[in-house]
């Protein structure tokens, strides 16, 4: 079965530090991949899917299919990334989504 | 738009209750989704809907029921509540489903507190 492994379960950075909340699955064939954020108060929402290869928010997530991973990456954090992040695993169609434990992300000022 | 909407936010039932979840999403999507996230777990998914007329169990069926009583509406039933399924429940729904990879758009989620 496929599963997603967020190895931190809290990760605390200062302002303008890299950040790096990092992700692993497994599965043996060709996954999508995906970040969700939820930050206090609001709904879960995407960040980024990997099948876009896109940046958002400043955030870029590469899927390394060797270690099997797709670690997110935001070279300066601000204080307005904080919040708590899932990585997602979509390994079928119907779009059924496994998600991992979560990472919550603080920035101090 | 109002997205995916949930009835009700917050629900404290004794062991033994029965209740129903409510959800709707007024954008047209194909595929709705039920989750439960409970701390350390993440998100596990309940029972999914590809498409209007079908169900389909996920991680953690045991215990719920759900019904897709048309293509806006999605609902998930506890018959006999147990504290084990004190939870927060989210309602998410997707465009297409069936090709994966599709964004969800998730519902601002139900808070349960089973006695």
């Amino acid at each position: 079965a496929q599963r997603v492994t967020q190895p931190e379960k809290l990760l605390s950075v200062f302002k303008g530090a890299p950040v790096e909340l990092k992700c692993n699955y497994s599965y043996s064939g060709s996954p999508e991949l995906f970040w969700y954020v939820q930050y206090s108060r609001q709904r879960l929402q995407l960040l980024l899917r990997h099948i876009s290869r896109e940046s958002i928010k400043g955030f870029t997530a590469d899927l390394n299919k060797g270690e099997t991973s797709f670690h997110l990456k935001k070279p300066f954090a601000q204080e307005e990334d904080s919040a708590m992040y899932y990585c997602a695993l979509d390994t079928t169609s119907y779009g059924k989504l496994t998600f991992g434990q979560g990472t919550i992300l603080t920035v101090h000022p | 738009n109002a997205g995916v909407t949930q009835t009700p936010k917050f629900q404290v039932l004794k062991t033994g209750q029965s209740m129903t979840l409510q959800c709707a999403q007024d954008m047209n999507h194909n595929s709705m989704y039920w989750y439960r996230q409970d701390p350390g777990m993440g998100l596990r998914l309940i029972y999914y809907s590809a498409s209007e007329g079908t169900t389909d169990k996920g991680e953690v069926p045991n215990g719920y029921n759900v019904s897709r009583l048309n293509k806006r509406e999605f609902s998930l039933r506890l018959e006999s509540a147990a504290p084990s399924q004190t939870s927060v429940y989210f309602c998410a729904s997707s465009e297409l489903g069936l090709a994966g990879g599709d964004e969800q758009f998730f519902g601002p989620g139900t808070r349960l507190t089973v006695l």
